[in-house]
């Protein structure tokens, strides 16, 4: 199976700060990389697919970068709603749709 | 707009079975592939399984395989996880998710809650 290792697993940070996240794949998966956000009590939501594609209505101060095993999302001046946990995920080969561990943005 | 509602919070004894449901608005359940994905307290996020339309079939990760199962209602475009023989361990946060192959996951229901506990 496809291991998915994310880090940091938290990342103290403040408004305005730009933030990068690494997410690295045990095996190489092309641009299969999709980036979520989740915030306490709600579901995931989609923020950018084939590794660099933002989703329609996502805020351009996010972005993702990377192909083959290493992957980054960056969010450029972080803003107060962009507190929240952030999880990748191989999402094309049966069965390993797997996520990495989760990275948790928090206020410094 | 797709929409995913699931049904609401379980109480389960170990070893019982749970059966949790994926009602589909905007768009017929046949058009989509539903997957299924868990979150145990605290922790992050464990892809259960889901249709693969390649295949057509439904494909499980290990983990689950012989206690999980997915149908599907396309009647009333409602999706369903059961999970079978119970433990402690499995208390979390079940999600459907509709699964886009070029695109991920996406949308999400909204999750339901299952509690195992005696």
């Amino acid at each position: 199976d496809i291991q998915m290792t994310q880090s940091p697993s938290t990342l103290s940070t403040s408004v305005g700060d730009k933030v990068t996240i690494t997410c690295r794949a045990s095996q190489s998966i092309g641009t299969w990389l999709a980036w979520y956000q989740q915030k306490p009590g709600k579901a995931p939501k989609l923020l950018i697919y084939k590794a660099s594609t933002l989703k329609s209505g996502v805020p351009s101060r996010f972005s993702g970068s990377g192909s083959g095993t290493e992957f980054t999302l960056t969010i450029s001046s972080l803003q107060p709603d962009d507190f929240a946990t952030y999880y990748c995920q191989h999402y094309n080969t049966y069965p390993a749709l797997t996520f990495g561990g989760g990275t948790k943005v928090e206020i410094k | 707009q797709v929409q995913l509602v699931q049904s609401g919070p379980e109480v389960k004894k170990p070893g019982a079975s749970v059966k949790v449901s994926c009602k589909v608005y905007g768009n017929t359940l046949s058009g989509l592939s539903m997957h299924w994905v868990r979150q145990t307290p605290g922790k992050g996020l464990e892809w259960m399984g889901g249709l693969d339309p390649e295949a057509e079939e439904t494909i499980f990760a290990q983990t689950f395989q012989g206690r999980v199962s997915v149908t599907e209602d396309t009647a009333t475009d409602t999706a369903y996880l059961e999970l079978t023989r119970l433990k402690p361990e499995d208390t979390a946060v079940y999600y459907c998710a509709t699964h886009h192959e070029l695109e991920g996951f996406d949308p999400w229901g909204q999750g339901t809650l299952v509690t195992v506990s005696s």
